[in-house]
């Protein structure tokens, strides 16, 4: 079955430095992945999308990378912030980019 | 826009009560998803909307869950009657599918249900 892997620990890290989390899949042959921020008591909101035949994407300080050999994406923050700490949640699509299943969703803690 | 609309924001009934969720998606989307999100689970995805016609409700739990999207601009989530295990936070989200649009999905605040 169809199954997507994040650390299901949290990820401490000190202010200004890079946080990397990891999403892996398998059984799947996902058309595009998108990452997502929670924070409590709200809903996920969209941060990138990146489709299989890109291997990275930029917005700001964000950074994601996609190996559809090794079936996995990375996303990372450069110069961490406090204000970043939230969970963050991947979403392997299909070819229509319609179905949105998650994954569990790493918690990420920046300390000041 | 106002974003994804949900309604209630709270909701507290008794184990065996009916129970509907309320959803507006965004105006001109035409996708929508109920999802169910729980410690134990995670986000789990209930069941899809295309164009206001189920595409797959494999996530539904059981014969209890229900939903419709009688037109673009509403859909309903309701439970059957009610059980305690069915408390959660439930999430209606929207996105215009492809061809021609991004795929990205626009989260509701979400519903947070409890059954006591």
């Amino acid at each position: 079955s169809q199954k997507i892997e994040q650390n299901s620990e949290a990820l401490n890290i000190q202010e200004g430095k890079t946080a990397t989390l990891t999403c892996n899949y398998t059984n799947y042959s996902p058309a595009y992945l998108q990452w997502y921020r929670q924070d409590p008591g709200r809903g996920p909101v969209f941060l990138l999308l990146i489709r299989e035949n890109e291997k990275e994407k930029r917005k700001e300080r964000l950074k994601v990378t996609f190996d559809t050999t090794l079936k996995q994406s990375l996303f990372h923050i450069t110069a961490s912030q406090p204000a970043d700490s939230a969970t963050y949640l991947c979403a392997p699509s299909d070819n229509a980019g319609n179905m949105l299943t998650f994954g569990g969703g790493t918690r990420l803690m920046v300390k000041p | 826009d106002a974003g994804v609309i949900q309604s209630p924001r709270h909701e507290v009934t008794e184990m065996g009560q009916e129970v509907t969720l309320r959803c507006k998606p965004i105006s001109g989307h035409n996708s929508l998803f109920w999802y169910r999100q729980t410690m134990m689970r995670g986000l789990e995805l209930l069941i899809y909307f295309n164009n206001n016609v189920p595409i797959d409700d494999s996530g539904m739990p059981e014969d209890r869950f229900s939903a419709k999207m009688p037109n673009a601009s509403f859909s309903t989530l309701k439970i059957q009657p009610s059980e305690p295990r069915d408390s959660a936070v439930y999430f209606c989200a929207s996105s215009l599918a492809p061809p021609g649009g991004r795929t990205e999905a626009f989260f509701g605040q979400g519903t947070r249900l409890t059954v006591v």
